[in-house]
């Protein structure tokens, strides 16, 4: 099991905002290492979505954003669209496993 | 413009070694901070980072797989291979090669490569 902790599933209506939380540790979010978050469509591979906490590469829309507090980060849609639905990871370093990254469990955004 | 591509068996039996290709482009993996890495992911679950190899050659493995995976890179072909020993049915997944930058995240991934554990 991951040291990142994301809630399974979350869901919202269009056009409305829906958060997804990763915890972490002492030794992860909370050490100061950066949190990354990454879209998975269905069938495709994940595709970058914020990096730093909070920066969005080219061509991702701005109703994306990323915040980080503490040993938790958070990612934000607002204006939730059909084409947002899909699984949700955060990523961040471990100092504690002496490994490459860890990804957080993965998060299902359903638009109802 | 960066691509990755993984290649290998799509079958192996339980017990035998797996070994995993990805080459690249776009890019050199003789540059500071580069790394590129293994990701997997189960039919259903979650992104499981396997291993990762570094511009200068320094490598990290999951500490639950370490055991079981080497990674190498040959930096005048563009490729880095994996291998897992010891196959088993749980290790099903698709297995993803991935660019890991200087500031940690993966800008650019591979399609993946669905490789199945069976007898």
């Amino acid at each position: 099991q991951s040291v990142l902790t994301q809630p399974p599933s979350v869901s919202g209506a269009p056009g409305q905002r829906v958060t997804i939380s990763c915890t972490g540790s002492s030794s992860n979010i909370g050490a100061g290492y950066d949190v990354h978050w990454y879209q998975q469509l269905p069938g495709t591979a994940p595709k970058l979505l914020i990096y730093g906490n909070s920066n969005r590469p080219s061509g991702v829309p701005d109703r994306f954003s990323g915040s980080k507090s503490g040993t938790s980060a958070s990612l934000a849609i607002t204006g939730l669209q059909a084409e947002d639905e899909a699984d949700y990871y955060c990523q961040s370093y471990d100092s504690s496993l002496s490994g490459p990254d860890v990804f957080g469990t993965g998060t299902k955004v359903t638009v109802l | 413009q960066i691509t990755l591509k993984e290649s290998g068996p799509t079958l192996v039996k339980p017990t035998q070694t797996l070994t995993l290709t990805c080459t690249f482009s776009g890019f050199s993996l003789s540059t500071s901070g580069v790394g590129v890495g293994w990701i997997r992911q189960p039919p259903g679950k979650a992104l499981e980072w396997l291993a990762l190899i570094y511009w200068n050659d320094d490598k990290r493995y999951s500490p639950s797989l370490k055991s079981r995976l080497t990674i190498t890179k040959d930096t005048s072909k563009n490729q880095v291979v994996l291998t897992m020993t010891n196959m088993d049915p749980v290790d099903t997944a698709t297995y993803y090669c991935a660019h890991r930058g200087y500031s940690g995240y993966v800008g650019y991934w591979g399609q993946g490569t669905l490789v199945t554990v069976s007898s």
